[in-house]
């Protein structure tokens, strides 16, 4: 059964913590995504990835950090900087088809993060 | 502002009739995309129009692209109850990373 997975759909933060969001693909893609969708808005990019052990910082990395280290994997860390984590987040990846091009991108479930 | 926005931001319509959506967006891009996302969900890839392309057809879905105007229609033809969801325009600048609108909510009325 192929597609992406995030893990968990529900994470609570306590104040001062830094939580991790799952994001794992078997879809042998190459570029991976992070954003986060405020309720009624449109997506913003937090991170993302083109090559494993590397990524860019998109339009909102304040308070986030992510990692690299498998093609499959790239988790999310919300880190206590990050002042309104409540959000949806959404992982994506894509396949690489020359120079700046993209394809379709693959969406996971999302998670939703609350602060307690 | 977003590269893409969508208009209208609602749209509420009788099962059977056809549903019209546009985004606009700033700048030249290699290729325009449709999503669609159900209440809470992730986002589902309806269909890819390139640069080079002014009309493409997937099943009910018929969307035109007209770069001289930088905007982009998807129209939703015979529309169903099932069809209930926000949709999404998403422009490829060839910057490794796609731009998306603020969506159109869609409502069907059974």
């Amino acid at each position: 059964d192929g597609g992406i997975t995030q893990s968990p759909k529900y994470l609570f933060r306590k104040e001062g913590q830094n939580v991790t969001l799952s994001c794992e693909q078997n879809l042998n893609h190459d570029a991976m995504y992070w954003y986060r969708q405020d309720p009624g808005q449109g997506l913003r990019l937090i991170y993302y990835s083109q090559i494993v052990n590397d990524f860019q910082k998109g339009d909102i990395a304040e308070g986030y950090s992510v990692s690299r280290e498998k093609k499959e994997s790239f988790p999310l860390t919300v880190t206590s900087a990050q002042k309104n984590p409540t959000a949806f987040y959404l992982c994506a990846s894509s396949i690489k088809v020359g120079w700046g091009r993209q394809e379709t991108q693959y969406f996971g479930p999302g998670t939703r993060l609350l602060v307690l | 502002s977003q590269q893409g926005e969508e208009d209208p931001q609602a749209l509420s319509i009788q099962e059977g009739e056809n549903a019209t959506m546009n985004c606009s967006y700033k700048t030249s891009i290699n290729n325009l995309q449709w999503y669609r996302q159900n209440s809470g969900r992730g986002l589902v890839h309806l269909i890819l129009i390139r640069s080079n392309e002014r009309e493409k057809h997937s099943g009910r879905l018929r969307v035109t692209l007209d770069t001289s105007k930088k905007s982009s229609s998807l129209l939703i033809t015979a529309s169903r109850a099932a069809d209930t969801a926000s949709y999404f325009c998403a422009t490829d600048k060839g910057t490794y990373k796609y731009i998306f609108g603020t969506g159109t909510r869609l409502k069907v009325l059974a």
